[in-house]
């Protein structure tokens, strides 16, 4: 039974086109999170909700939207996508179960190209 | 700025040795420290973490150890074995709920 999954695992798009990416999980976490990996193979966290509430939001263009209607849910709608939006997304959820935990574990990803 | 760093892009040991593979940090904050074990076209998985309370922590063949002062972890896989071969991640935060922050990765390749 699939942890964290994401849909769809590739999407190639024309520019301009607006797209979402869903991520679900299972393991009944309170912490959703959003990372871009790019062409340098670098993962960077892009945002994370903790039931239901945004609570980071790095340098983003406003062009991502994430939207999470419930806490095993977390969306990202991506408008009027360009070149340098291709890259991997990976979703993640995770539980502090205490000061000094945080394992988050990781959706397979999705491999966006955009045209 | 690159707040966690993994120097090495790749690193080829044989199978029944040790793999050392090596994470420096910069921010003084990141008080937990993960290792991500990726294969091609999945997810990063979870392998072993520490806290900054720690010096040590062993999972079976896996142990990670941390040097605060140095600001520098490492992750040892003893005996190494072929399926072992994948990409390794070193990731650190600074607080419960917080972003992981990660290194550029490193591939490891263990030869039969």
């Amino acid at each position: 039974d699939t942890a964290v999954s994401q849909t769809p695992k590739y999407l190639v798009t024309q520019m301009g086109n607006d797209k979402s990416i869903k991520c679900e999980q299972n393991l009944g976490h309170d912490t959703m999170y959003w990372y871009k990996q790019d062409s340098k193979k670098f993962l960077k966290i892009m945002f994370s909700y903790n039931n239901k509430e945004l609570i980071i939001n790095e340098t983003v263009p406003n062009r991502f939207s994430p939207k999470s209607p419930d806490k095993a849910h977390l969306n990202l709608h991506i408008n009027s996508l360009e070149l340098g939006d291709s890259a991997v997304y990976f979703c993640a959820s995770s539980q502090p179960r205490g000061p000094g935990t945080n394992e988050q574990f990781f959706g397979p990803g999705t491999r966006l190209t955009v045209l | 700025d690159q707040q966690v760093k993994q120097n090495s892009p790749s690193l080829s040991v044989q199978e029944g040795r040790i793999s050392i593979l090596n994470c420096d940090y910069t921010n003084s904050m990141f008080d937990y420290f993960l290792w991500y074990k990726k294969y091609p076209a999945e997810g990063p998985t979870f392998l072993i973490s520490i806290s900054s309370i720690k010096d040590k922590n062993e999972d079976g063949r896996f142990t990670v150890f941390l040097n605060k002062s140095a600001k520098h972890l490492s992750l040892h896989i003893v005996p190494s074995q072929p399926g072992d071969s994948a990409v390794y991640f070193c990731a650190a935060s600074a607080g419960a709920n917080s972003k992981l922050t990660f290194g550029k990765g490193i591939t490891l390749s263990v030869r039969p």
